[in-house]
């Protein structure tokens, strides 16, 4: 049973760029959970996402950032404009439902911004 | 006063030692806890739930406080292996998905 799949496993993008990033839940699971985390910070809370549905982004900025979970297909998280501060590493995790409360993540995307 | 607070250590202890981390939290209403291992560059992984009855894993045994709004994890005979970063993670009431992540605490197992 393949873990939460998460690629590229590392991103390059010059300032100004589109970054993409892409998150395969766990077979089963439902919820899709996106993380941030900073050099020497801990991981934030950046989005909640079931199908086709954003349950709860009140942790991703506003501008720039958009995240999706199709029918079909992987989530996406996707920064736009890339900036040198968006250099983080991008966490998600999987759970099969929210009263589980249990998340597995995935290997994560280190993101640098040149 | 941050949701999540831990010391970030690093705590050098020799092999078969016994250690202790602490974490506070404060929002009193927060429903649930658990400690989660960082490997360096790596993602959390889940070690432990932690009850408000206490438990405990082989080694690893986790308590909470609710009064004092604290939970802790205790490693004995620690290894070599247990060297990472301990991270506290509280579910604040307002939504149970929203994972709140302390900085974390390194360790480092000395031989």
């Amino acid at each position: 049973n393949a873990g939460v799949m998460q690629n590229p496993r590392h991103l390059v993008r010059r300032r100004g760029q589109e970054a993409r990033l892409r998150c395969s839940p766990m077979k089963g699971h439902s919820h899709v959970y996106w993380y941030r985390q900073l050099p020497e910070e801990g991981l934030k809370f950046m989005v909640y996402l079931q199908k086709e549905n954003i349950i709860d982004e009140s942790g991703m900025p506003k501008e720039r950032f958009s995240a999706e979970f199709p029918k079909e297909g992987p989530s996406i998280l996707r920064i736009q404009q890339v900036v040198r501060g968006d250099s983080a590493a991008y966490f998600c995790a999987s759970s099969r439902r929210t009263a589980d409360n249990e998340q597995f993540f995935g290997p994560g995307t280190r993101l640098t911004v040149l | 006063r941050k949701e999540v607070e831990q010391d970030p250590g690093p705590f050098n202890v020799p092999e078969g030692a016994t250690v202790a981390f602490n974490c506070t939290y404060s929002n009193s209403a927060s429903q649930s806890f658990f400690w989660y291992r960082q490997d360096c560059r790596k993602e959390p992984k889940l070690l432990m739930s932690v009850y408000s009855s206490g438990n405990e894993d082989g080694r690893f045994t986790a308590q909470l406080n609710r009064a004092s709004q604290y939970i802790s994890l205790l490693i004995r005979d620690s290894k070599l292996s247990d060297s990472a970063t301990y991270l506290c993670v509280v579910n604040p009431p307002s939504g149970t998905y929203k994972y709140i992540f302390g900085t974390g605490t390194r360790l480092k197992v000395l031989a």
